[in-house]
């Protein structure tokens, strides 16, 4: 069964630093690109960066300012989300997702509190 | 950045009814870099529509999508209970790959 798992929620305070994984399982994991995808309450959907997992190459989102960083570790078919310089903006769940001629699988999201 | 808005922001139709939801974006996307998404509460987005006319794998065909260059349309053409969800639209022809502000859909 093909699927994206992602890990569990995370409150943070601002400032702070946080890692989210994204595991794929069922299908090839070098065979697509991967999404993040941000979605804050009550707003639409937010594009943050990709990573082509066959080669580490990767696209981000200018609105996040050079604070973001998405990596992979093939062996583990794991992709990471490190967003870094935590405000409550970045609260929202973020969302990965595989993509074949747009995100055609997502995972179930992670939640991301930013609170002091 | 492509800016799409969407209209109408909300949508009330009886069931049966044929639901007309638009995607209008700020420079042309081209031919087909427009996907359509469904999203439930509590919900990760689903695919119903790639490349503008495409259905994604297991969405019924009373689901379809047109358009080209700067306007798009997803269609319903019956309108069912299960289709009570909010729709939004994506740009995928120039990084960041933006979404429009969504359409809710609602049952009479």
């Amino acid at each position: 069964q093909e699927q994206l798992m992602q890990s569990g929620a995370e409150v943070k305070k601002p400032g702070a630093s946080v890692r989210l994984s994204c595991t794929i399982s069922g299908f090839s994991f070098t065979s697509y690109p991967l999404h993040w995808m941000r979605q804050a309450p009550g707003q639409r959907p937010e594009w943050v960066g990709l990573i082509v997992p066959a080669n580490g190459e990767t696209g981000y989102s200018r609105s996040l300012q050079g604070r973001a960083t998405i990596t992979r570790d093939t062996p583990a078919t794991t992709a990471f989300l490190e967003l870094r310089g935590l405000t409550s903006e970045d609260t929202a769940i973020y969302f990965c997702a595989r993509w074949f001629g747009a995100a055609d699988l997502w995972g179930p999201g992670t939640p991301v509190i930013v609170s002091s | 950045e492509i800016v799409l808005t969407q209209s109408p922001g909300t949508l009330s139709l009886s069931p049966g009814e044929r639901a007309t939801l638009s995607c209008r974006a700020s420079q042309s996307v081209g031919k087909n870099y427009i996907a359509w998404y469904q999203q439930k509460p509590g919900q990760a987005p689903r695919l119903l529509i790639h490349t503008a006319s495409s259905r994604a794998t297991g969405i019924p065909d009373r689901f379809s999508g047109s358009g080209s260059g700067t306007d798009f349309t997803l269609t319903i053409a019956r309108l069912e209970p299960e289709d009570v969800a909010v729709y939004y639209c994506q740009q995928f022809i120039t990084p960041p790959y933006s979404f429009g502000g969504g359409t809710r859909v609602e049952i009479k």
